[in-house]
């Protein structure tokens, strides 16, 4: 079984650019959610999401980002006009219908961007 | 979620057995205690998870005090592929809430020496 892909693993964008970073969830799930790990940092939620809707996105920041999981296709994290602040790795993860309220997630390899 | 407490680092020998430490004296009936572990450069790896009974799995065992209020993450034998930082996370399932964010610490950086 393939695992959680994410692409792509390093993106370097100026100031000001945007950023589309892409994840693909284990076959069978349908739940995913992002996270940030800001450097020296623990990973902190981001956004939680199931086909074509969003879930919880209190984790987000209130502007420049959004999140979408389309019915076909990967989910896209977008970054819009990024500063040097968004500078971090951004790891998807994924998980199947929770089990007992248990959902246990699948990680990403992570997509590290780099805004110079 | 409840909070959790680790030490910073631990230090172990190549093939010997590692005991990582985590405490939570606020755990709630509803807490399910996780192990997730993130090695250099990787996305976080689920390790293990239990309510109240002692658990094994291929990767490791979780030993629960019978007060739930600390919890022991067992590698039986570490290899230098263990290094990496151990998180504990409580999961509250009783919630009906938000239980699907999983809440980073700082976690445990082990260092596996050869």
């Amino acid at each position: 079984n393939a695992g959680v892909m994410q692409n792509p693993r390093h993106l370097v964008r100026r100031r000001g650019q945007e950023a589309r970073l892409r994840c693909s969830p284990m076959k069978g799930h349908s739940h995913v959610y992002w996270y940030r790990q800001l450097p020296e940092e623990g990973l902190k939620f981001m956004v939680y999401l199931q086909k074509e809707n969003i879930i919880d996105e209190s984790g987000m920041p209130k502007e420049r980002f959004s999140a979408e999981f389309p019915k076909e296709g990967p989910s896209i994290l977008r970054i819009q006009q990024v500063v040097r602040g968004d500078s971090a790795a951004y790891f998807c993860a994924s998980s199947p219908r929770p089990i007992s309220g248990v959902y246990e997630q699948y990680f990403g390899p992570g997509t590290r961007l780099t805004v110079t | 979620d409840a909070k959790t407490t680790q030490p910073n680092s631990m230090e172990s020998n190549e093939e010997e057995p590692v005991h990582l430490p985590c405490n939570h004296s606020t755990i709630s009936g509803t807490d399910y205690i996780h192990w997730y572990r993130q090695l250099p450069s990787q996305g976080p790896e689920y390790v293990i998870h239990g309510l109240t009974s002692n658990v094994n799995n291929r990767m490791a065992s979780l030993a629960i005090a019978e007060d739930r209020k600390s919890s022991t993450l067992i590698l039986h034998r570490a290899t230098l592929r263990d290094a990496a930082v151990y998180y504990c996370i409580l999961r509250d399932v009783g919630s009906g809430g938000s239980n699907y964010k999983l809440t980073f610490g700082k976690g445990t950086l082990l260092t596996v020496n050869p």
